[in-house]
């Protein structure tokens, strides 16, 4: 159950676009649907941002978008809050009913 | 409304154990999957374990395989993490999620505050 990898952080500009990698291998992100984004501010539970490599859950803004090419994963965010400033980490399926999570990346918004 | 409420954590010794429950309230408990999520000090999430809907299916994360127990009482709506054998790194806060589905493969929609586990002599 190896770690999904994350870049250690990003940063943009408010109104700009941002995207997060995750990179994985065919045992995990390639070879399910079941990847999943989690934002969590600090201090704070981590809250589902997509399912389902790109589904929103309701109230989930679509400035949030997620897509999966072959063993990566990537979460876009468009026109960047400074309310979107927190940790983000990527989450897949990796085998008969395991999981396996991202190191995590931190946004900055400047 | 969902809510989830840990508790039982708190300080245990190497080698002790400890048990943590997860009391759901605010939908069907029976009807979904649940999952066991830890975050050590100032680090990143880490799967612990998952039971399906009706504790059929479970899984361990490799570094817990053998020590942890994860079981559920829908009758009782609530989840439990026995934790044996405890290690130092098992250090964390421990949250209790719930998933979107019966199995486990539609995302953690609702998380709880999570309880702290603190394993040291």
């Amino acid at each position: 159950q190896s770690a999904l990898t994350q870049p250690r952080s990003v940063s943009g500009s408010p109104g700009q676009s941002v995207t997060i990698s995750c990179t994985g291998s065919s045992s995990n992100v390639g070879g399910y649907n079941a990847v999943f984004w989690y934002q969590q501010h600090p201090g704070k539970a981590p809250k589902l941002m997509v399912f389902e490599v790109s589904k929103r859950p309701s109230g989930v803004p679509d400035r949030f978008s997620g897509s999966k090419s072959g063993n990566t994963a990537s979460l876009t965010i468009s026109g960047l809050l400074t309310e979107d400033e927190a940790d983000y980490y990527c989450s897949s399926q990796a085998g008969a009913y395991t999981w396996v999570f991202g190191g995590g990346t931190k946004l900055t918004v400047l | 409304e969902v809510q989830l409420v840990e508790s039982g954590g708190g300080l245990a010794q190497p080698g002790r154990s400890l048990t943590l429950s997860c009391s759901a309230s605010g939908f069907t408990f029976e009807d979904y999957a649940m999952f066991w999520v830890r975050q050590a000090p100032g680090k990143g999430l880490e799967w612990v374990s998952a039971i399906s809907w009706n504790g059929g299916t479970k899984g361990y994360a490799d570094s817990v395989q053998g020590r942890f127990i994860v079981s559920r009482d829908n009758s009782k709506n609530s989840l439990y993490l026995q934790m044996n054998s405890l290690r130092p790194e098992d250090t964390a806060l421990y949250y209790c999620a719930k998933d979107g589905g019966g199995v486990g493969a539609t995302g953690l929609h609702y998380w709880g505050q999570g309880t702290l586990v603190s394993v040291s002599s």
